[in-house]
């Protein structure tokens, strides 16, 4: 069965860092891309960023880029996401997913129960 | 880069079909069979209902059908329950960077 775990999520100032983690079990982590998306109180799902199999490409929101920078390391199954120069618009239920890729095929399959960052002072 | 548009809110009562629509451009839900559809419950993680623009996971009830038209992306719910009750999310490929996006979300309520 996949299991997605982030964790990380904490209360944090305005202009502060925060690394996010996700765990991932039950499928082999080092074959698929993975996501991170959010959604802020009571508003809709955003994507932020994206990192193919070994770390060789990744992408990233508008409002992420510079800020955010996304990482793996497949020998830990674990995915993160470091943020930094962080705002109170960013306050939100991060998740990761786990993204299927083939030839003709794209989409976020499984995701995590999510974790909250809250930028307030 | 604005999101995909979809109505805010959709209501049906038990036993009838509905769609729901997510507009995009012809340079990604228009350009790619790349459009997946979510389901949240509140408090819950997004849940895939269709991928591909018209492929249903294994598990997925029958009743949830994809289409499109031109850069819109449809979602169909046939035989509504009271547990199709949730916001649904429709989500495309761009080709571009940033990557991905996500329409506004749909609430739906069972009446």
């Amino acid at each position: 069965e996949v299991q997605l775990v982030e964790s990380g999520g904490l209360v944090v100032q305005p202009g502060g860092s925060l690394r996010l983690s996700c765990a991932a079990s039950g499928f082999k982590f080092d074959d698929y891309a993975m996501h991170w998306v959010r959604q802020a109180p009571g508003k809709g799902l955003e994507w932020v960023s994206l990192i193919d199999w070994n770390g060789g490409t990744t992408d990233y929101a508008d409002y992420a880029k510079g800020r955010f920078t996304i990482s793996r390391d497949n020998s830990k199954n674990s995915l993160y996401l470091q943020m930094s120069s962080l705002r109170p618009e960013d306050t939100a239920l991060y998740y990761c997913a786990k993204g299927y890729c083939g030839s003709t095929s794209c989409f976020m399959e499984n995701w995590g129960q999510g974790t909250l960052v809250t930028v307030s002072s | 880069q604005s999101a995909l548009t979809q109505p805010a809110s959709v209501s049906g009562s038990p036993g009838q079909s509905i769609t729901f629509s997510c507009t995009g451009t012809t340079s990604d839900v228009g350009n790619y069979n790349l459009v997946s559809w979510y389901q949240q419950h509140p408090g819950k993680a997004p849940k895939l209902m269709i991928y591909d623009v018209t492929k249903r996971p294994s598990g997925v009830s029958n009743r949830f059908s994809g289409s499109r038209s031109g850069s819109t992306a449809s979602l169909t719910i046939s035989g509504l329950q009271a547990e199709d009750e949730a916001d649904y999310y429709c989500c495309s490929y761009t080709g571009r960077t940033p990557s991905w996006m996500f329409g506004g979300g749909t609430k739906l309520t069972v009446l």
